[in-house]
């Protein structure tokens, strides 16, 4: 079983729907993160948590929200999807400070 | 503010040629560093990683990197690429409030 587990894979949506993406993770760690890739500008961070009730922006976290509903699961929602936020979303997990994160397979997200 | 420049985007390279890609990064701080690698379709991996000590680090299949402080730079090598080593590949940085910064990714392409 993968460690840290993304829901969906893939998903098409339209503009304005509401949209939720699901992390959760085996590892234990308390550090949990959503990311966005884009062709040629690599992972940008939307939120990061360190604990259940601890949540902290990104340096992209407009137009998106996070819940930690539990020390395993870290969720991104997209309230109302626009098309430039057609990304695929990674999202991780780390141990302590400064250790390696653990990446998801992504969701693969298309807003038409 | 932290960043991370990857100033090669896409290398094409014949296979037992030798790889350098190059990463810089501007934080002033004690830095951790990180290669990722993203093999078409799948999630990033740990390549390897530098907390401290020998400045030489290496990783797994065959990858080092060298930290070089008075640069600013962690630099990717391999003395000899497969075909199989064709991903995309990642710097990071750990800087301020255990924040990860990555660069925008260098697509290899190793021609068999």
């Amino acid at each position: 079983d993968a460690d840290v587990t993304q829901t969906p894979r893939n998903r098409i949506t339209k503009t304005g729907k509401r949209i939720m993406l699901e992390c959760s993770q085996t590892k234990g760690h308390d550090r949990m993160y959503w990311y966005r890739q884009d062709p040629g500008l690599g992972l940008q961070l939307i939120y990061y948590s360190f604990d259940v009730k601890d949540i902290n922006k990104g340096e992209i976290s407009d137009g998106y929200s996070v819940s930690r509903q539990a020390q395993a699961k870290f969720s991104l929602s997209l309230e109302s999807a626009i098309p430039n936020q057609t990304a695929l979303y990674f999202c991780a997990t780390s141990a302590a400070s400064g250790q390696p994160q653990h990446f998801g397979d992504g969701t693969r997200l298309s807003i038409l | 503010a932290q960043s991370v420049s990857q100033h090669n985007h896409h290398v094409i390279l014949s296979e037992a040629a030798s790889l350098e890609l190059g990463c810089n990064y501007s934080y002033g701080g004690t830095v951790n560093l990180f290669w990722y690698v993203q093999y078409p379709g799948q999630h990033l991996q740990l390549l390897l990683k530098y907390f401290s000590g020998d400045p030489l680090v290496k990783g797994i299949k065959g990858f080092e990197a060298e930290f070089i402080k008075s640069k600013f730079s962690f630099n990717l090598r391999k003395p000899s690429v497969q075909w199989s080593d064709t991903a995309e590949y990642f710097c990071a940085v750990k800087g301020n409030f255990n924040k990860f910064y990555f660069g925008s990714g260098t697509k290899l392409n190793v021609k068999p």
